[in-house]
């Protein structure tokens, strides 16, 4: 199985900060990599598909990058409503793993 | 608008079976494959099953195997996951998902609300 770590596990930032969230897998999965949001309470939503690729009506200030074994999201300037927890998943093989998640708390 | 609504879960003691459905609607359900994802309390997230459009194909993590099966009514834009022999540490938040297919990769789009089973005595 192909392994994904994501880090930090947690993160304190402010309104208006730039922050990155890496996620390795163990192994080449392409661009096959995507990142969702959780916010408490709620089912996770598709923020990025394919490494790189925004969904429809996620704002811009989400990106994504990488392709092999390292990505990474940025968020430009984080707004109050960013505060969530943040997983990458992989694509590349039929059993699609998460990462343990990157809890996005305010500072 | 496309939306999943899930409904089936509860508690149940080790052991025992449980159903769990999924309403689609808002989309060509036929064009689909879906999963099934799980979150156990406080945890991240699992893929759980898939199972192509026609259900001749379905895949599932090691852990479920033999216990757990996935099937959908496409007459009734339905997706199901039988669960058998459940153990506690199958008690999760199950959320049924559009498993979206392309030349750049598989992705969940859009979940359901999620149905939260408990497996304990």
């Amino acid at each position: 199985d192909i392994q994904m770590t994501q880090s930090p596990s947690s993160l304190s930032a402010s309104v208006g900060d730039r922050v990155t969230i890496t996620c390795r897998a163990s192994q080449s999965i392409s661009s096959f990599l995507n990142w969702y949001q959780q916010k408490p309470g709620k089912a996770p939503k598709l923020l990025i598909f394919a490494a790189s690729s925004l969904q429809r009506g996620v704002p811009l200030r989400f990106t994504g990058s990488g392709s092999g074994t390292d990505f990474t999201l940025t968020i430009s300037s984080l707004q109050p409503e960013d505060f969530a927890t943040y997983y990458c998943q992989q694509s590349h093989s039929s059993h699609y793993n998460f990462g343990q998640g990157t809890k996005l708390e305010i500072k | 608008e496309v939306q999943l609504v899930e409904s089936g879960g509860g508690l149940v003691q080790p052991g025992g079976s449980l159903r769990l459905s999924c309403a689609a609607s808002g989309f060509i359900f036929t064009s689909y494959w879906m999963s099934w994802v799980r979150q156990a309390p406080g945890k991240g997230l699992e893929w759980v099953a898939n199972i192509k459009q026609d259900g001749s194909e379905k895949y599932y993590v090691d852990s479920v195997k033999g216990r757990f099966t996935i099937s959908r009514d496409n007459a009734k834009n339905s997706l199901y996951l039988q669960m058998n022999s459940l153990r506690a540490d199958d008690t999760a938040v199950y959320y049924c998902a559009r498993d979206r297919r392309g030349v750049l990769g598989r992705w969940f789009d859009p979940w359901g609300q999620g149905t939260l089973v408990t497996v304990s005595s």
